[in-house]
């Protein structure tokens, strides 16, 4: 069985468009993610919740915004896509913040 | 917030150990250390997580000076499929004021 699952896996879009990413954790973890990794490798932290509440929100462009149906899913929206938003995108769950565990990742590309 | 750097790649040999420091000079009293191994295609992978001093588990330890500015993973005897990019992770798990920031990563090429 998966841990943590995302779909799709591949997302061709064309700039201007709206698109959502999900994710979900069959764990039990009470703390969900989302990370953005761009072409040089660089993990950066876009979203975190911890039962149903925003925990952690860096610094991204309200374009983009976690949405928490249950404490087994965090979905990533995205508004307005534009060619920097090409990247991939990890989900994660943890308990308590202690270990992560990463989903697939989902290949973005804006063309 | 605690940011982290490291080697930005590493080559070393079949049956060697291995030694990846990470410094994280502005690391908060909160905050643990965790290092994550990352293979193409996938997602990152936990290894070890620690606070002071040393943890060892059955594929890695992490020493971590009494400063606690900087960590070292190692690995033990590794083998061609170590290859990968390891990543330090420094953040504060309580929850309440959680700052995650991963290092850049440091690509190992582990050759025959």
């Amino acid at each position: 069985d998966t841990a943590v699952s995302q779909t799709p896996k591949y997302l061709v879009t064309q700039m201007g468009n709206d698109k959502s990413i999900k994710c979900e954790q069959n764990l039990g973890h009470d703390t969900m993610y989302w990370y953005k990794q761009d072409s040089k490798k660089f993990l950066k932290i876009m979203f975190s919740y911890n039962n149903k509440e925003l925990i952690i929100n860096e610094t991204v462009p309200n374009r983009f915004s976690p949405k928490s149906p249950d404490k087994a899913h965090l979905n990533l929206h995205i508004n307005s896509l534009e060619l920097g938003d090409s990247a991939v995108y990890f989900c994660a769950s943890s308990q308590n913040y202690n270990e992560q565990f990463f989903g697939p990742g989902t290949r973005l590309t804006v063309l | 917030l605690a940011k982290t750097t490291q080697p930005i790649s590493m080559d070393s040999y079949e049956g060697q150990e291995v030694n990846i420091t990470c410094s994280h000079n502005n690391i908060a009293t909160n905050d643990y250390i965790t290092w994550y191994q990352q293979f193409p295609s996938q997602g990152p992978r936990f290894i070890i997580q620690g606070y002071k001093t040393k943890v060892t588990n059955e594929v890695a330890s992490l020493f971590i000076p009494a400063d606690r500015k900087s960590s070292t993973l190692s690995l033990p005897r590794v083998s061609l499929s170590d290859t990968a990019v390891y990543y330090c992770l420094v953040g504060d798990t309580s929850g309440n004021t959680g700052k995650l920031i991963f290092g850049q990563g440091t690509t190992l090429q582990v050759k025959p």
